[in-house]
């Protein structure tokens, strides 16, 4: 079962941040949050990840709190290509592998 | 570099019939993992294999098999197909690293429809 929630769906304007909240009480102390997002009929791209501390590339930035039990993710200037499905993932690791488990994600429209 | 290739892009079956479904990992790449995707849902995990062995597996039937070549390459088989296997069949390819960051790059996927 995916160890997140996020909210189904958010809109945004273009040229605005867009901030994508992720809850993920139950993750443990040496599982990451990874980011991925889906544009339609695309298969997910990869888009940020963090253990403990922010982290920003060239994407996006990702915040996470002290606590460890949410993050945000922020697109600091939205555009048309920006909408997607946007899952935010804890990666489960076990026996020297890993599987990602995704959930529904939200779906992000940016609107211009 | 090509990425993560897998073919077919689309497939149309019966019910009761077997498919089969090829993936080729990312360049430098040795470890795939195999993801089902409902319509409106985040992609599933089915397994993962790393030097021709299944390592992980999820919550799927046996009806959903897998093979790894020596050259990397994988291949997904469903017997029996039911209606429920309608999805798209993602691909995702890693290098295996243990214990550190591996991106796991997507393919297109192959969108299978069982009538």
């Amino acid at each position: 079962d995916a160890k997140t929630t996020q909210p189904p769906s958010m809109d945004c304007a273009e040229g605005r941040a867009a901030n994508l909240p992720c809850n993920h009480s139950t993750i443990s102390g040496n599982e990451y949050v990874y980011w991925y997002r889906q544009i339609h009929s695309q298969g997910p791209q990869y888009i940020i990840h963090g253990l403990k501390n922010n982290e920003t590339n060239e994407m996006a930035s990702l915040i996470i709190t002290e606590d460890r039990k949410s993050s945000t993710l922020i697109l600091p200037h939205a555009t048309l290509r920006d909408t997607a499905v946007y899952y935010c993932i804890v990666r489960v690791f076990q026996g020297g592998s890993e599987k990602l488990v995704f959930g529904k994600g939200t779906k992000l429209t940016v609107n211009p | 570099d090509a990425g993560v290739t897998q073919s077919p892009t689309h497939l149309i079956k019966t019910r009761g019939q077997q498919v089969t479904l090829r993936c080729s990992p990312k360049s430098g790449h040795d470890t795939v993992s195999w993801y089902q995707q409902a319509l409106g849902q985040g992609p599933q995990f089915i397994f993962q294999y790393y030097e021709e062995e299944e390592r992980q597996r999820g919550n799927f039937p046996d009806r959903f098999s897998g093979h790894q070549f020596p050259n990397y390459s994988s291949e997904l088989n469903v017997n029996a197909l039911l209606l429920g296997d309608s999805a798209l069949y993602l691909c995702a390819s890693s290098p295996r690293l243990a214990s550190s960051f591996n991106e796991q790059f997507f393919g297109p996927g192959t969108r299978l429809t069982v009538l």
